[in-house]
């Protein structure tokens, strides 16, 4: 079964500081990473993408990936009030069309 | 910017009607799907479908079918719906990269 996992949180940061989440996976061939920012009540929004070791920087964010310790990283700067949202981890494992989903972590930023 | 539109945020139905759930994305894409969410379960994948005509059970297909007759559109239908699938459900249209684009997700309630 392959799975991925994330800590559900939830995960409380004052705000202006980093937030760092976390995601874990457990096949080995998996190649494209992605993470997903959700506010209540509405859908999946996808934020980052990353497909080789290393980080990724988009503005406020940078995800991390390190393929030999199977996890993927997201970190957020100067956490927002407006950052609060659970964040869905999601992973292709080879398969043409499926990602395999986290079950997010819920991020509260304290003004 | 991919576009992906639902027919309706919210549904109220009864027991036993047969409910259609529509979902048209505006990039080409190949591939669609179907999830419910629901709290401390995550996103579950009902249906997928590779190319018009062409479909695939995903992890929770029962109670559920689906038609693809325009590369576009992709419909969810729930042939006798019943309380337990009261949910949210959220569409998705896939990239060649593999991320996945939600439209804005159908609250459907079953009383």
């Amino acid at each position: 079964q392959k799975e991925v996992e994330q800590n559900s949180g939830p995960l409380s940061v004052p705000e202006g500081a980093i937030a760092s989440l976390n995601c874990t996976y457990s096949d080995r061939v998996s190649q494209s990473f992605f993470w997903y920012r959700q506010y209540s009540g509405k859908s999946p929004e996808l934020i980052m993408s990353i497909y080789s070791n290393g980080d990724k920087e988009d503005g406020r964010f940078t995800a991390q990936l390190n393929k030999a310790s199977q996890y993927v990283s997201l970190l957020i700067r100067d956490s927002q009030p407006s950052d609060s949202a659970t964040y869905l981890c999601a992973v292709n494992t080879g398969s043409n069309y499926q990602l395999i989903w986290g079950a997010g972590t819920k991020l509260i930023i304290k003004p | 910017d991919v576009k992906v539109t639902q027919s309706s945020r919210y549904l109220v139905k009864r027991t036993g009607e047969k409910v259609f759930l529509e979902c048209v994305q505006d990039m080409d894409h190949e591939n669609m799907f179907w999830y419910r969410q629901d709290p401390g379960l995550g996103l579950r994948l009902i249906y997928f479908s590779y190319d018009v005509k062409m479909k695939e059970k995903g992890d929770i297909p029962e109670g559920y079918s689906v038609s693809r007759e325009k590369k576009e559109r992709f419909s969810l239908i729930l042939e006798s719906a019943s309380t337990n699938q009261t949910s949210m459900y959220l569409c998705a249209s896939k990239a060649k990269t593999y991320e996945q684009y939600f439209g804005p997700g159908t609250r459907l309630t079953v009383t």
